[in-house]
């Protein structure tokens, strides 16, 4: 069946330091990739996502990159700020399964002023 | 941007009570799925429902489990007879369109079975 590996937290970085979120995943044919970000109190939220090899997802500065060859989406921030805080969660989805997200195990990650 | 409510925020019961869970998906959408998450666990795919049937559902998901559009706006998870593992956060999706694959989750629901 479907699995993803995330990198285990928690993640402590100070301002302005590079992040990287590794993530891998195991799954049967052509699957799209996520990253969901949750902050204190709220619900997940979709920070990017890939649907095909190579692709490049990106938003608010975040980037990941549907690698097949290595079956990764390792989610990358040149410059973390203290509103980065969050926990962060690598997911994909096969299009044959109504789809059903299956999900890493969340990495929390800190960033400190 | 709009927003899926669940309610309650926390909910505590005593183990063989029955539970609902509530959720308020996004208004024009039609797909409605619940997660839920065991402290220090993975989130786990419980069910997923589209014009108004179950279209698949996991091993967690028996007979313990329902789930029902009531009324057309709620989205209801009904647990009969809880158990101490049942004890997790229960978080609500809905999905407007399967072409962009965007499921917007509510902020959940924290079940302590006592």
């Amino acid at each position: 069946g479907n699995s993803v590996t995330q990198m285990e937290g928690p993640v402590t970085l100070s301002e302005e330091a590079f992040l990287t979120i590794n993530c891998t995943y195991t799954a049967t044919g052509y699957p799209s990739l996520f990253w969901y970000v949750q902050y204190p109190g709220e619900g997940l939220q979709l920070l990017l996502k890939a649907t095909k090899a190579d692709d490049k997802g990106s938003n608010k500065g975040f980037e990941a990159t549907y690698r097949k060859e290595t079956t990764s989406f390792h989610l990358e921030k040149g410059s973390v700020q203290v509103s980065d805080s969050a926990v962060y969660f690598c997911a994909l989805s096969d299009p044959g399964s109504a789809r059903q997200l299956t999900f890493g195990s969340g990495t929390q990650l800190t960033v400190l002023p | 941007e709009p927003e899926v409510t669940q309610t309650p925020s926390h909910q505590v019961t005593q183990m063989g009570q029955e539970v609902i869970l509530r959720c308020v998906p996004i208004s024009n959408h039609l797909y409605f799925y619940w997660y839920r998450q065991i402290l220090g666990q993975k989130v786990e795919f419980l069910v997923s429902f589209y014009n108004n049937e179950i279209s698949e559902k996991s091993e967690i998901f028996d007979d313990q489990f329902s789930v029902e559009r009531p009324d057309g706006s709620n989205f209801t998870l009904k647990i009969r007879s809880t158990k101490l593992e049942d004890s997790a956060m229960y978080f609500c999706a809905s999905m407007g369109s399967p072409t962009n694959e965007k499921l917007f989750f509510g902020s959940g629901t924290q079940l302590s079975v006592l």
